[in-house]
């Protein structure tokens, strides 16, 4: 299975600062086939259902702030979110489709100082 | 207005069975590829099925073999059946969309049923 680690678990952030998180994944989740790499960002917030920030790496998903941003290689990926806000507040996970199992991060919790 | 809707999770008893309903409304499940996710309480995210929009399924190894997921297209519901229910199935079951014209990623989630497996 491809295993998904983030860094950091924990990340407290003031208002108005950017916040960055990391993943990596076990192996490449680019396909040489399409040219796209099967990684995608959610953002679950404190009691609410996951939903979709980011799509093959770097597209923003309908409604998404262009404040969020995605980027990366091959297994190693980023999530930018630019002057954070409270309502920012929730877990963020990254997944990959690239095969089966999909796996997903162990989860980021982002909370403002 | 796009949304999914689960149902049927609650509390079984170890080796019990359960099945969850997922009713789609504004959008048609069978034109859909559909997947199970659930969560454990307190913990993060866990993939356990998909159904693609041509029929075929995969399974997490967690549950291969005791799960099914399946579709009625005259109910436009996507279904999740759970055999030989296991403690560690305890977990808030989530139904969502693939969306694979952008390549896959989970487009609309539900709102979750829970499933307690204790004795």
């Amino acid at each position: 299975d491809i295993v998904m680690t983030q860094t950091p678990l924990s990340l407290p952030v003031r208002p108005g600062e950017s916040a960055s998180i990391s993943c990596r994944s076990s192996q490449s989740l680019f396909k040489r086939d399409d040219a796209h790499t099967y990684v995608d960002w959610y953002v679950q917030k404190p009691g609410q259902s996951p939903h979709l920030l980011i799509y093959t790496l770097s597209s923003r998903a309908s409604g998404v702030p262009d404040r969020f941003s995605g980027s990366g290689s091959g297994a190693t990926f980023t999530l930018k979110i630019s002057r954070v806000q409270a309502e920012d507040v929730g877990t963020y996970y990254c997944m990959q489709h690239a095969e089966f199992p999909f796996t997903f991060g162990q989860g980021t919790r982002l909370e403002i100082k | 207005e796009e949304n999914l809707a689960e149902t049927g999770g609650g509390f079984i008893q170890p080796g019990g069975s359960l099945s969850l309903s997922c009713a789609a409304t504004d959008f048609i499940v069978s034109a859909h590829s559909m997947t199970w996710v659930r969560q454990a309480p307190g913990r993060g995210l866990e993939w356990v099925a998909i159904l693609y929009d041509g029929g075929a399924t995969y399974y997490a190894d967690s549950v291969k073999g005791r799960f099914a997921i399946s579709r009625d297209k005259s109910k436009n519901t996507l279904y999740l059946q759970m055999n030989d229910l296991r403690a560690e199935d305890t977990a808030l079951y989530y139904c969502a969309r693939v969306n694979v014209k952008l390549y896959g990623p989970l487009d609309l989630w539900g709102h979750g049923s829970l499933v307690t497996v204790s004795s």
